[in-house]
Protein backbone atom coordinates (compact mmCIF):
# COMPACT_ATOMS: atom_id res chain seq x y z
CA UNK A 1 0.00 0.00 0.00
CA UNK A 2 1.60 2.77 -1.58
CA UNK A 3 1.96 5.91 0.31
CA UNK A 4 2.32 9.71 -0.82
CA UNK A 5 5.30 9.52 -3.59
CA UNK A 6 7.84 12.70 -3.86
CA UNK A 7 10.73 12.59 -6.40
CA UNK A 8 13.06 13.99 -6.64
CA UNK A 9 14.00 13.64 -2.64
CA UNK A 10 16.80 16.16 -3.08
CA UNK A 11 17.46 18.96 -5.82
CA UNK A 12 19.86 21.41 -6.33
CA UNK A 13 19.48 24.79 -8.52
CA UNK A 14 21.77 27.49 -9.49
CA UNK A 15 20.03 31.26 -9.24
CA UNK A 16 17.88 31.17 -12.19
CA UNK A 17 16.94 27.97 -13.41
CA UNK A 18 13.74 26.12 -13.00
CA UNK A 19 13.00 23.34 -10.60
CA UNK A 20 10.03 20.63 -10.73
CA UNK A 21 9.07 19.19 -7.99
CA UNK A 22 6.42 15.84 -8.05
CA UNK A 23 3.75 14.30 -5.98
CA UNK A 24 1.52 11.08 -6.57
CA UNK A 25 -0.92 11.08 -4.09
CA UNK A 26 -1.87 7.91 -2.12
CA UNK A 27 -3.81 5.15 -4.06
CA UNK A 28 -7.82 6.16 -4.07
CA UNK A 29 -6.48 9.53 -3.12
CA UNK A 30 -7.29 12.71 -5.71
CA UNK A 31 -6.70 15.80 -3.67
CA UNK A 32 -3.18 17.03 -3.61
CA UNK A 33 -1.51 19.85 -0.91
CA UNK A 34 1.63 21.18 -1.47
CA UNK A 35 3.30 22.61 1.70
CA UNK A 36 6.42 24.73 2.48
CA UNK A 37 8.61 24.14 5.28
CA UNK A 38 11.75 26.72 5.97
CA UNK A 39 14.25 26.01 8.79
CA UNK A 40 13.64 26.68 11.84
CA UNK A 41 9.74 27.36 10.58
CA UNK A 42 6.13 25.14 10.44
CA UNK A 43 5.09 24.13 7.39
CA UNK A 44 2.66 26.39 5.63
CA UNK A 45 0.56 26.13 2.59
CA UNK A 46 0.88 26.68 -0.58
CA UNK A 47 -1.62 25.33 -3.08
CA UNK A 48 -4.60 22.88 -2.63
CA UNK A 49 -5.55 20.92 -5.96
CA UNK A 50 -8.08 18.26 -7.45
CA UNK A 51 -7.42 16.54 -10.77
CA UNK A 52 -7.01 19.51 -13.23
CA UNK A 53 -7.97 22.03 -11.04
CA UNK A 54 -6.67 24.94 -8.79
CA UNK A 55 -9.12 24.88 -5.62
CA UNK A 56 -7.05 27.49 -3.26
CA UNK A 57 -3.53 29.07 -4.10
CA UNK A 58 -3.86 31.65 -1.27
CA UNK A 59 -0.63 30.50 0.10
CA UNK A 60 1.65 30.35 -3.39
CA UNK A 61 4.17 33.09 -3.74
CA UNK A 62 2.71 35.50 -6.52
CA UNK A 63 5.43 35.41 -9.03
CA UNK A 64 7.56 32.83 -10.52
CA UNK A 65 5.95 29.17 -8.40
CA UNK A 66 3.08 27.22 -10.62
CA UNK A 67 1.25 24.12 -9.95
CA UNK A 68 -0.71 21.55 -11.73
CA UNK A 69 -2.37 18.02 -10.91
CA UNK A 70 -3.01 16.90 -14.56
CA UNK A 71 -5.81 14.47 -15.24
CA UNK A 72 -2.75 12.00 -16.00
CA UNK A 73 0.26 11.73 -14.00
CA UNK A 74 1.40 13.08 -10.69
CA UNK A 75 0.98 17.01 -9.09
CA UNK A 76 3.78 19.07 -10.22
CA UNK A 77 4.86 22.50 -8.39
CA UNK A 78 7.46 24.77 -10.86
CA UNK A 79 9.17 27.23 -9.84
CA UNK A 80 10.79 29.41 -12.74
CA UNK A 81 13.97 31.53 -11.82
CA UNK A 82 14.62 29.78 -8.08
CA UNK A 83 15.99 32.46 -6.02
CA UNK A 84 18.32 31.30 -2.38
CA UNK A 85 15.67 32.19 -0.58
CA UNK A 86 13.58 29.40 -2.17
CA UNK A 87 15.92 26.72 -0.67
CA UNK A 88 13.56 24.43 1.31
CA UNK A 89 11.36 21.56 1.90
CA UNK A 90 8.48 20.79 -0.39
CA UNK A 91 5.88 18.46 0.92
CA UNK A 92 3.18 17.19 -1.06
CA UNK A 93 0.19 15.90 1.55
CA UNK A 94 -2.78 13.52 0.11
CA UNK A 95 -6.61 13.04 1.16
CA UNK A 96 -9.81 10.99 -0.06
CA UNK A 97 -11.67 14.23 -0.10
CA UNK A 98 -11.41 17.99 0.36
CA UNK A 99 -13.28 17.77 3.58
CA UNK A 100 -11.39 14.91 5.17
CA UNK A 101 -8.87 16.55 6.94
CA UNK A 102 -6.78 13.54 7.28
CA UNK A 103 -3.88 14.62 5.28
CA UNK A 104 -1.12 12.05 4.50
CA UNK A 105 2.43 13.41 3.84
CA UNK A 106 5.25 12.38 1.41
CA UNK A 107 8.69 12.50 2.33
CA UNK A 108 9.47 16.01 0.76
CA UNK A 109 11.91 17.54 -1.34
CA UNK A 110 14.85 19.80 -0.09
CA UNK A 111 15.52 21.98 -2.53
CA UNK A 112 19.25 23.76 -2.65
CA UNK A 113 19.27 26.72 -4.94
CA UNK A 114 23.21 27.70 -5.11
CA UNK B 1 1.19 37.09 17.17
CA UNK B 2 1.17 33.31 15.35
CA UNK B 3 -1.98 31.65 14.65
CA UNK B 4 -0.24 28.79 16.32
CA UNK B 5 2.18 28.72 19.21
CA UNK B 6 4.15 26.06 19.91
CA UNK B 7 7.31 25.49 22.17
CA UNK B 8 10.59 24.40 20.21
CA UNK B 9 12.55 22.69 22.75
CA UNK B 10 14.10 20.23 22.90
CA UNK B 11 12.17 18.83 25.33
CA UNK B 12 14.72 15.81 26.75
CA UNK B 13 13.15 13.08 29.25
CA UNK B 14 14.44 10.00 30.62
CA UNK B 15 13.18 6.25 28.53
CA UNK B 16 9.54 5.50 30.65
CA UNK B 17 8.72 9.59 31.35
CA UNK B 18 4.96 10.67 30.74
CA UNK B 19 5.55 13.48 28.02
CA UNK B 20 3.18 16.63 27.43
CA UNK B 21 3.10 18.66 24.29
CA UNK B 22 0.98 21.42 24.20
CA UNK B 23 -0.25 24.07 21.59
CA UNK B 24 -2.42 27.44 22.37
CA UNK B 25 -3.99 29.27 19.26
CA UNK B 26 -6.01 32.40 18.63
CA UNK B 27 -8.51 31.47 15.72
CA UNK B 28 -11.48 30.27 17.42
CA UNK B 29 -12.75 29.05 13.94
CA UNK B 30 -10.35 25.72 14.50
CA UNK B 31 -12.17 22.69 14.91
CA UNK B 32 -10.08 20.12 13.85
CA UNK B 33 -6.93 19.59 15.75
CA UNK B 34 -3.92 17.02 14.69
CA UNK B 35 -0.46 15.39 15.57
CA UNK B 36 2.57 14.91 13.56
CA UNK B 37 5.24 13.40 14.14
CA UNK B 38 8.50 13.93 11.76
CA UNK B 39 11.64 12.60 12.16
CA UNK B 40 14.53 14.07 10.93
CA UNK B 41 14.67 14.60 7.41
CA UNK B 42 11.71 12.79 7.10
CA UNK B 43 7.84 13.76 6.39
CA UNK B 44 5.23 14.45 8.90
CA UNK B 45 3.22 11.08 10.00
CA UNK B 46 -0.21 11.48 11.72
CA UNK B 47 -0.47 10.30 15.07
CA UNK B 48 -3.68 11.78 16.44
CA UNK B 49 -6.94 13.37 14.68
CA UNK B 50 -9.41 15.40 17.07
CA UNK B 51 -12.56 17.69 16.37
CA UNK B 52 -13.81 19.60 18.97
CA UNK B 53 -12.70 19.95 22.66
CA UNK B 54 -12.05 16.08 24.44
CA UNK B 55 -9.90 13.67 25.06
CA UNK B 56 -8.84 10.67 22.38
CA UNK B 57 -6.48 7.74 23.19
CA UNK B 58 -4.66 5.48 20.60
CA UNK B 59 -2.37 2.72 22.49
CA UNK B 60 0.77 5.19 24.24
CA UNK B 61 -0.68 8.30 22.93
CA UNK B 62 -3.68 10.42 24.71
CA UNK B 63 -4.66 13.66 22.49
CA UNK B 64 -6.71 16.64 24.48
CA UNK B 65 -8.49 19.71 23.26
CA UNK B 66 -9.82 22.69 25.25
CA UNK B 67 -11.48 24.99 23.06
CA UNK B 68 -12.42 27.43 25.80
CA UNK B 69 -8.80 27.61 26.74
CA UNK B 70 -7.61 27.53 23.43
CA UNK B 71 -5.17 24.92 24.22
CA UNK B 72 -4.43 21.50 22.66
CA UNK B 73 -1.96 18.72 24.30
CA UNK B 74 -0.27 15.64 22.96
CA UNK B 75 0.31 12.93 25.82
CA UNK B 76 3.25 10.10 25.25
CA UNK B 77 3.21 7.48 28.17
CA UNK B 78 5.98 5.18 29.16
CA UNK B 79 8.06 7.45 26.40
CA UNK B 80 10.75 5.43 24.49
CA UNK B 81 13.85 6.34 22.66
CA UNK B 82 11.86 5.64 19.01
CA UNK B 83 9.76 8.62 20.31
CA UNK B 84 12.79 10.88 19.96
CA UNK B 85 11.54 13.66 16.91
CA UNK B 86 9.85 16.94 16.73
CA UNK B 87 5.76 16.69 16.99
CA UNK B 88 4.02 18.92 15.47
CA UNK B 89 0.47 20.25 16.05
CA UNK B 90 -2.07 21.56 13.44
CA UNK B 91 -4.88 22.72 12.85
CA UNK B 92 -7.80 23.75 10.63
CA UNK B 93 -11.35 25.59 10.87
CA UNK B 94 -15.23 25.20 9.39
CA UNK B 95 -16.47 22.98 6.86
CA UNK B 96 -18.05 25.04 5.34
CA UNK B 97 -15.90 25.96 2.09
CA UNK B 98 -15.46 22.33 1.77
CA UNK B 99 -11.47 22.55 2.51
CA UNK B 100 -9.18 24.04 5.27
CA UNK B 101 -5.79 24.61 5.10
CA UNK B 102 -4.00 22.79 7.83
CA UNK B 103 -2.22 26.01 9.86
CA UNK B 104 1.24 23.91 11.67
CA UNK B 105 2.87 24.99 14.55
CA UNK B 106 6.70 25.10 14.53
CA UNK B 107 7.48 21.85 16.17
CA UNK B 108 8.70 20.62 19.75
CA UNK B 109 11.63 18.05 19.52
CA UNK B 110 11.62 16.01 22.03
CA UNK B 111 14.68 13.52 23.13
CA UNK B 112 14.05 10.11 24.96
CA UNK B 113 17.00 9.14 26.47
CA UNK B 114 17.79 5.49 27.26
Amino acid sequence: NAGVMQNPRHLVRRRGQEARLRCSPMKGHSHVYWYRQLPEEGLKFMVYLQKENIIDESGMPKERFSAEFPKEGPSILRIQQVVRGDSAAYFCASSSSGGDNEQYFGPGTRLTVT
Amino acid sequence: QKEVEQDPGPLSVPEGAIVSLNCTYSNSAFQYFMWYRQYSRKGPELLMYTYSSGNKEDGRFTAQVDKSSKYISLFIRDSQPSDSATYLCAMSGAMNTGFQKLVFGTGTRLLVSP
